[in-house]
């Protein structure tokens, strides 16, 4: 069965260090992966996506597939990033995704 | 910039009644979702509805659950009879094709008593 593990359930960066949220997956298949996030008192939006191969805000995430991995990446946090972060996977079947359950990331200044 | 909007925004309900949640999706979007997430755990998927029926389901998604389309733009999730336990933030989200982005609301947040 399909499963997202994001190990850290809270994370605190300071200002200008880098940072890595770790989200790790289990699917036999060819999974799409995302990373949404939810700022406070904001819904929760798409952050970026594996297939887009782009860098938003700042991140990045590489699918790593010998390590079933897709670890979200920024080389220097910025205080606006502090967010929850939810890392998600979609099968190449059906329409569902599935959530871990998500890093809370604090950015000290 | 057009949004998925969830109305109530909190409701607070005694065990055994019936609650509806509604969802306005996006004009043009096809495809129709609602999620939960009970406090503290993580985002859980209920519902997927695509051409007015349910494509997918979860476990949770039990007989007290159903979803409709009434109106052509109004996207609803009923719970027939409350239990404590169904207590949390339900989102509706959608999206325009198969593998397009998926837009979620602002949540719905249930307390049943």
């Amino acid at each position: 069965a399909q499963r997202v593990t994001q190990p850290e359930k809270l994370l605190s960066v300071f200002k200008g260090a880098p940072v890595e949220l770790k989200c790790n997956y289990s699917y036999s298949g060819s999974p799409e992966l995302f990373w949404y996030v939810q700022y406070s008192r904001q819904r929760l939006q798409l952050l970026l996506r594996h297939i887009s191969r782009e860098s938003i805000k700042g991140f990045t995430a590489d699918l790593n597939k010998g390590e079933t991995s897709f670890h979200l990446k920024k080389p220097f946090a910025q205080e606006e990033d502090s967010a929850m972060y939810y890392c998600a996977l979609k099968k190449m079947t059906g329409n569902q995704f599935y959530f871990g359950t998500g890093t809370s990331l604090t950015v000290i200044p | 910039e057009p949004e998925v909007t969830q109305t109530p925004s909190h409701q607070v309900t005694q065990m055994g009644q019936e609650v509806i949640l509604r969802c306005v999706p996006i004009s043009n979007h096809l495809y129709f979702y609602w999620y939960r997430q009970i406090l503290g755990q993580k985002v859980e998927f209920l519902v997927s509805f695509y051409n007015n029926e349910i494509s997918e389901k979860s476990e949770i998604f039990d007989d007290q659950f159903s979803v409709e389309r009434p109106d052509g733009s109004n996207f609803t999730l009923k719970i027939r009879s409350t239990k404590l336990e169904d207590s949390a933030m339900y989102f509706c989200a959608s999206k325009q094709t198969n593998t397009g982005e998926l837009f979620f609301g602002e949540g719905s947040r249930l307390t049943v008593l």
